[in-house]
């Protein structure tokens, strides 16, 4: 059973508001991601965290910022919401190597 | 930089097929990877994690093969039933996830 958690489910905004998404995870993994998808479309990976204090960019360019203080913590911070980033969010963790990735249910933003 | 594919993109079959989905990736170095189902809307369940070591895992119905030197992953699925359909991702993992393209499988009675 995978222990990740994603807060809100859904959340609708207006534009210029300041949004954090929560994910936090009970398992002590590592590894934490971040990743945006469109309704139909791929998976493109925003963030990254090899641990404690430690935050990447992904593969995707995203107005977002991300934290790691705290193990189980990986929070998603947008200073200011626009249309342009109504999509779903889902978050990952893994611990390294060989081990198996597990996802949250996701948060689906739309910013009106 | 990790590139993953996947073929065919959608895929349409009568209840009772044997189905199979295929994956490829750029980078062979990878530790491992898994395949995921998505339901439209939702989160990713797990299906099954290939180890760069091993060659294939099966679980229950659902049977993945890793062939790490051609960079190839084949998802195979016995007797596809109405509830198997959904978006099938398969996943690289090197120091970062990256997903293939997704196949969108509909299986109708």
């Amino acid at each position: 059973e995978a222990d990740i958690y994603q807060t809100p489910r859904y959340l609708v905004i207006g534009t210029g508001k300041k949004i954090t998404l929560e994910c936090s995870q009970t398992m002590g993994h590592d590894k934490m991601y971040w990743y945006q998808q469109d309704p139909g479309m791929e998976l493109h990976l925003i963030h990254y965290s090899y641990g404690v204090n430690s935050t990447e960019k992904g593969d995707l360019s995203s107005e977002s910022t991300v934290s790691r203080i705290r193990t189980e913590h990986f929070p998603l911070t947008l200073e200011s919401a626009r249309p342009s980033h109504t999509s779903q969010y889902l978050c990952a963790s893994k611990r390294g190597g060989y081990t198996e990735a597990f996802f949250g249910q996701g948060t689906r933003l739309t910013v009106v | 930089k990790q590139e993953v594919t996947q073929i065919p993109a959608a895929l349409s079959v009568p209840e009772g097929e044997n189905l199979v989905l295929n994956c490829s990736f750029t980078d062979s170095a990878i530790y491992n990877l898994q395949w995921f189902r998505q339901d439209p809307g939702k989160g990713l369940t797990s299906l099954l994690l290939i180890q760069s070591s091993q060659r294939e895992q099966t679980s229950g119905r659902l049977n993945a093969s890793l062939d790490k030197s051609s960079g190839r992953s084949t998802l195979y699925i016995a007797a596809s039933q109405p509830g198997d359909s959904a978006t099938y991702l398969c996943a690289a993992y090197t120091d970062k996830l990256i997903f293939g393209t997704g196949t969108r499988l509909q299986v109708f009675p």
